[in-house]
């Protein structure tokens, strides 16, 4: 069965303060790990996808890297705006084009001004 | 462009009544699929259509069941409802397009609250 952890479940950062996000996941034939920003009352906000070992994607202060068997979403100098759930998800080899994604239960990440 | 639109947002029902919750996909896109978030289980995936055809569908129960129309809306349908399924139900929509980039565009979900 496929299983997607993140941790922390939650992390409070004070503004500029840099750390980084884990994800770890089991999957038979990874076909790519995704990460998404959920904002509260919002639906989930496509950030990155990752497809193979050693793979980076950057976008403003977020940086994704994937090894073979984590993930981690490193924020730098973060901002109170960066405050949202971020949530780790991966997608198997299950038929060509099948939009199945398995989702971590999220870290709820607070940045205090 | 517009995005995802879910209807309704709130709804209210009772034990044992049926909800019918509504998904309109982004122009053009072609899949869509639901997803059900809990607190406890976090998001956990329903179903997935493509061209009016279901093409996998989650670990849930038979009261669980949607469709899709031949200009890409989608409806769900829960019957006999129960406590458990108190949850925001989201809906996502995807272009197909190689190679898969995953990404999803979801819409701000039905929150469903059983009484």
């Amino acid at each position: 069965e496929d299983q997607v952890t993140q941790s922390p479940e939650a992390l409070r950062l004070q503004e500029g303060e840099s750390s980084s996000l884990n994800c770890s996941y089991t999957v038979s034939g990874l076909r790519g790990l995704f990460w998404y920003r959920q904002d509260p009352g919002k639906g989930p906000e496509f950030l990155f996808t990752l497809y193979s070992a050693g793979e980076e994607k950057e976008k403003e202060r977020l940086k994704a890297t994937l090894t073979k068997k984590e993930s981690f979403l490193h924020i730098t100098a973060p901002k109170p705006e960066d405050s949202a759930t971020y949530l780790c998800a991966v997608q198997k080899n299950s038929g060509a084009g099948s939009y199945q994604l398995t989702f971590g239960k999220g870290t709820k990440l607070s940045v205090i001004p | 462009k517009a995005g995802v639109t879910q209807t309704p947002r709130y709804l209210i029902k009772t034990r044992g009544q049926q909800v019918t919750l509504s998904c309109s996909p982004i122009s053009g896109h072609r899949s869509v699929s639901w997803y059900q978030q809990t607190p406890g289980q976090g998001l956990q995936f329903l179903f997935e259509y493509f061209s009016e055809t279901q093409r996998n569908k989650g670990n849930f129960p038979g009261r669980f069941s949607g469709r899709q129309f031949s200009n890409s809306r989608s409806e769900m349908n829960v019957s006999t409802l129960e406590l458990g399924d108190s949850a925001l139900y989201l809906c996502a929509s995807s272009q197909i397009l190689f190679p898969n980039t995953g990404e999803l565009f979801f819409g701000e979900g039905s929150r469903l609250t059983v009484l």
